[in-house]
């Protein structure tokens, strides 16, 4: 079994400050793990992904991740917000092949001018 | 190269109706999944298809919630006699053959209003 874990459901940085958003993942098998954006009345976008290879992943828009087996986690970060990055983060965690994803509850990031 | 079209982007029902969701995947992907995502939730998957197939049905509601996958033409989500429960954000994602198909891509949801 699969689960993800994202630990507070909204997070407010000012701009230019350091972005840094919790994910905690649990699975039986190894993982594959994801990070999601979705802004406003649209649906998701891929950000980064991590399929056993490098474990420090960088992303779109100047996002990346880290992939710590000893901490099961996967914390996304960026160095400085922008206020183009407000909008709800999903992690999300799978399986070998092509299996279903499983999400965490989602982070609303908020940026303050 | 067109994205995961979903139709209609929002549909608005009264209790007792049929509601039919549409997706269409990314051309030359084979795999279609369908998430349902609850106000103020994560997505929840339902689904998985692959082509005349039900690969994982593991999240759909017993009774009420059908989806298939043609050979020719989208997936279809079908709900029968709507209740307002079913009011949510439903969303269709598509991966490809091979060594990539790890990676969904999603459409930009139908959104569902049970009157």
């Amino acid at each position: 079994a699969q689960s993800v874990t994202q630990l507070g459901s909204h997070v407010s940085v000012s701009e230019g400050a350091l972005v840094l958003l919790r994910c905690n993942y649990s699975s039986s098998v190894p993982p594959y793990l994801f990070w999601y954006v979705q802004y406003p009345n649209q649906g998701l976008q891929l950000l980064l992904k991590y399929t056993s290879a490098a474990t420090l992943v960088k992303g779109i828009n100047g996002f990346e991740a880290e992939f710590k087996k000893s901490e099961t986690s996967f914390h996304l970060t960026k160095p400085s917000a922008h206020m183009s990055d407000a909008a709800e983060y999903f992690c999300a965690v799978s399986g070998l092949g092509a299996q279903k994803l499983v999400f965490g509850q989602g982070t609303r990031l908020t940026i303050n001018p | 190269n067109a994205g995961v079209m979903q139709n209609p982007r929002h549909l608005v029902r009264r209790r007792g109706q049929e509601a039919r969701l549409r997706c269409s995947p990314m051309k030359g992907h084979s795999h279609v999944y369908w998430y349902r995502q609850l106000p103020e939730e994560g997505l929840k998957f339902m689904v998985y298809l692959q082509k005349e197939n039900i690969i994982d049905e593991s999240g759909m509601p017993k009774e009420r919630f059908s989806a298939e996958f043609p050979k020719e033409g989208p997936s279809i989500l079908r709900i029968q006699q709507v209740v307002r429960g079913d009011s949510a954000a439903y969303f269709c994602a598509s991966s490809p053959p091979g060594a990539s198909k790890n990676i969904q891509y999603f459409g930009a949801g139908t959104r569902l209003s049970v009157l």
